[in-house]
């Protein structure tokens, strides 16, 4: 079954980076979009961003669009977040999700990594 | 940028039907697709094309959609159905979720 696998949330300053990774088992990888999605605590889903099967392209939300970089090596079956200038607003539990396909609906959902910014 | 309206909260009398609505600018020319989340727990989506359910989903979720407002249906409320509900649809190339609704079974 599919199983998705995040890790690498922490506690930063304000200002840092951080880099989460999901680990994707039990499917093909390679392809299918994968997104990133944050809920802060106690408040509903925000979408992150997307990737395409193949790393080519990807789509952001507003809010992180230019800050934050989503990748992929499918070679390994990961995803990646990179995530810059991290503001108190990015606090948030990051969950890694599957897509169908592409541009379809989120069939998958990890359990998720917090990550905390805090001076 | 698009949006999705979503009640905070609907309650539901055990054994009885829950409908929660999802509104947003003709809505029914999008595909809606519904995530549940119980309390500690990821989301798991429990409706996917407007009225398809996953493998493993019971047959008490159902989904519809309209011009004004997709909904999503729990027919014989059990106690487990109590968590938040989000709807989601994709606008142009990004993804949009709605606020969320509290499902409370009374």
């Amino acid at each position: 079954q599919v199983q998705l696998v995040e890790s690498g949330g922490g506690v930063v300053q304000p200002g840092q980076s951080l880099r989460l990774s999901c680990a994707g088992s039990g499917f093909t990888f390679s392809t299918y979009e994968m997104h990133w999605v944050r809920q802060p605590p106690g408040k509903g889903l925000e979408w992150v961003g997307v990737i395409s099967y193949d790393g080519r392209s990807e789509n952001y939300g507003d809010s992180v669009k230019g800050r934050f970089t989503i990748s992929r090596d499918n070679s390994k079956s990961r995803l990646f977040l990179q995530m810059n200038r991290l503001s108190f607003e990015d606090t948030a539990v990051y969950y890694c999700a599957k897509d169908f396909y592409s541009r379809s609906w989120i069939t998958d959902w990890g359990q998720g990594t917090l990550v905390s910014v805090s001076s | 940028s698009y949006e999705l309206t979503q009640p905070l909260s609907v309650s539901v009398a055990l054994g009885q039907s829950a409908k929660i609505a999802c509104g947003g600018y003709n809505i029914g020319d999008k595909t809606v697709h519904w995530h549940q989340q119980r309390p500690g727990q990821a989301p798991v989506l429990v409706i996917y094309n407007d009225n398809n359910r996953p493998s493993g989903i019971p047959d008490r979720f159902s989904g519809s959609n309209s011009p004004n407002s997709a909904t999503l249906t729990i027919s014989r409320a059990q106690a487990g159905d109590e968590a938040d509900y989000y709807c989601q649809v994709w606008d142009g190339n990004t993804v949009v979720f709605g606020g969320g609704t509290k499902l409370t079974v009374l």
